[in-house]
């Protein structure tokens, strides 16, 4: 079955404390990114992937940190999490750059506190 | 760069009536796409409209697109309980997709 797999769906931590949101897709998609949605504010792009080795900013990059080494994953990272980052988390894939839908995965629910 | 921006914000109806939803952006697009998320969950896809087309249909689901306003509008027809959900526009140009904040949908059975 083709999807996005996020791990874990529910994450509570500390300030501080570093930790890796996992995301894998198995459609071989170039693109992959991360968002997080937040109430009264929708999604914001967080980091975005077009292929190996190739990552870009989006709109609220900063507190986060990503890496795409193979294909099929492209975690999450917060060195060193804030209360202010507390989100759902969805990562998301497609073929390739544009004109095609997005594949969802179903959503990490982090809470730092 | 929020691009796609919903209304209204909710949207509460009888089952069986229609629901429309409207879709406002500001530049140029390749395509607008319509996604629907149940609560807490991964968005889904249900539509993709390019910016050569006027109008698109799947089941209950008909999509405009009016470029020269710049604005979308989503019908969904004969609405049911299971309709129930947020729906989010976005706009594919340039820069990778952009979503709007949605729309929250209540259909009352």
């Amino acid at each position: 079955e083709a999807q996005v797999t996020q791990n874990p769906r529910y994450l509570i931590t500390v300030t501080g404390k570093k930790l890796t949101v996992t995301c894998s897709q198995n459609m071989n998609h170039e693109y992959m990114s991360w968002y997080r949605q937040d109430p009264g504010l929708g999604l914001r792009q967080i980091y975005y992937s077009m292929n190996v080795e190739v990552t870009d900013k989006g709109d609220v990059p900063e507190g986060y940190k990503v890496s795409r080494k193979e294909k099929r994953n492209f975690p999450l990272i917060l060195e060193s999490p804030s209360p202010n980052q507390t989100s759902l988390y969805f990562c998301a894939s497609r073929r390739d750059r544009g004109g095609e839908k997005l594949f969802f995965g179903s959503g990490t629910q982090l809470s730092v506190l | 760069s929020q691009q796609g921006e919903e209304d209204p914000q909710a949207l509460s109806i009888q089952e069986g009536e229609n629901a429309t939803m409207n879709c406002s952006y500001k530049t140029s697009i390749n395509n607008l796409q319509w996604y629907r998320q149940n609560s807490g969950r991964g968005l889904v896809h249900l539509i993709l409209i390019r910016s050569n087309e006027r109008e698109k249909h799947s089941g209950r689901l008909r999509v405009t697109l009016d470029t020269s306003k710049k604005s979308s509008s989503l019908l969904i027809t004969a609405s049911r309980a299971a309709d129930t959900a947020s729906y989010f526009c976005a706009t594919d140009a340039r820069t990778p997709l952009v979503f709007g904040k949605g729309t929250r949908l209540s259909v009352i059975a």
